[in-house]
């Protein structure tokens, strides 16, 4: 069945410093992929979303690439600010029932 | 629009016991979802919804879990005889359902503690 992997947490970084956390999934066929964002006391959130290869999305600083060839959408940040402490999703769907598959999240914490 | 809201935001009961809990969704959304997410994992799909019909439900849903959504608006879902493995945030969310990017917007869950 699909799966998502995301790289384990939890990760602590600076203030200003460069952010990739890594996602790769198995699937069949072409699925959408996404990342959430889940904010200390807050519900989920969409960050961003890719729906075909060579897609980038991107919201808030944050981008991710769709790359079928290494089936990856590792998300990136150039400079992270301490409000970007949260834990990170990363998911596919499916056309037709469109449920989400997630990740396991990754707790980011950056430190001013 | 208000968003997802979900009810009570806690809960706890005793083993045994029944749990119903509810989901609002966003007013024009005609899909809505449940999930299950326990602690330092990723939200687990349980069943879905379209409009009024439940179109899919998860082998982790077992016969002790039943969801309805009786007029395509708000939808329930009952844990009966609750057991401690049942202890989990059940999240809603609810989209338009137009393909496969969809987006999905989520409630702020409801935390489950089972004694």
């Amino acid at each position: 069945g699909d799966s998502v992997t995301q790289m384990e947490g939890p990760v602590t970084l600076s203030e200003e410093a460069f952010l990739t956390i890594n996602c790769t999934y198995t699937a069949t066929g072409y699925p959408s992929l996404f990342w959430y964002v889940q904010y200390p006391g807050e519900g989920l959130q969409l960050l961003l979303k890719a729906t075909k290869a060579d897609d980038k999305g991107s919201n808030k600083g944050f981008e991710a690439t769709y790359r079928k060839e290494t089936t990856s959408f590792h998300l990136e940040k150039g400079s992270v600010q301490v409000s970007d402490s949260a834990v990170y999703f990363c998911a596919l769907s499916h056309q037709g029932a469109q449920k989400l598959v997630f990740g396991q999240g990754t707790r980011l914490t950056i430190n001013p | 629009d208000t968003g997802v809201s979900q009810d009570p935001r806690h809960k706890i009961t005793k083993r045994g016991q029944n749990v119903t809990f509810r989901c609002d969704p966003i007013s024009e959304h005609n899909r809505l979802y449940w999930y299950r997410q326990t602690l330092g994992q990723g939200p687990e799909f349980l069943t879905y919804f379209q409009n009024e019909a439940q179109l899919e439900k998860s082998r982790l849903l077992s016969d002790r879990f039943s969801a309805e959504r009786p007029k395509g608006s708000f939808s329930t879902l009952e844990i009966q005889r609750t057991e401690q493995g049942d202890s989990a945030m059940y999240l809603c969310a609810s989209s338009l359902g137009g393909g496969a990017s969809d987006t999905q917007y989520f409630g702020p869950g409801t935390r489950l503690t089972v004694l």
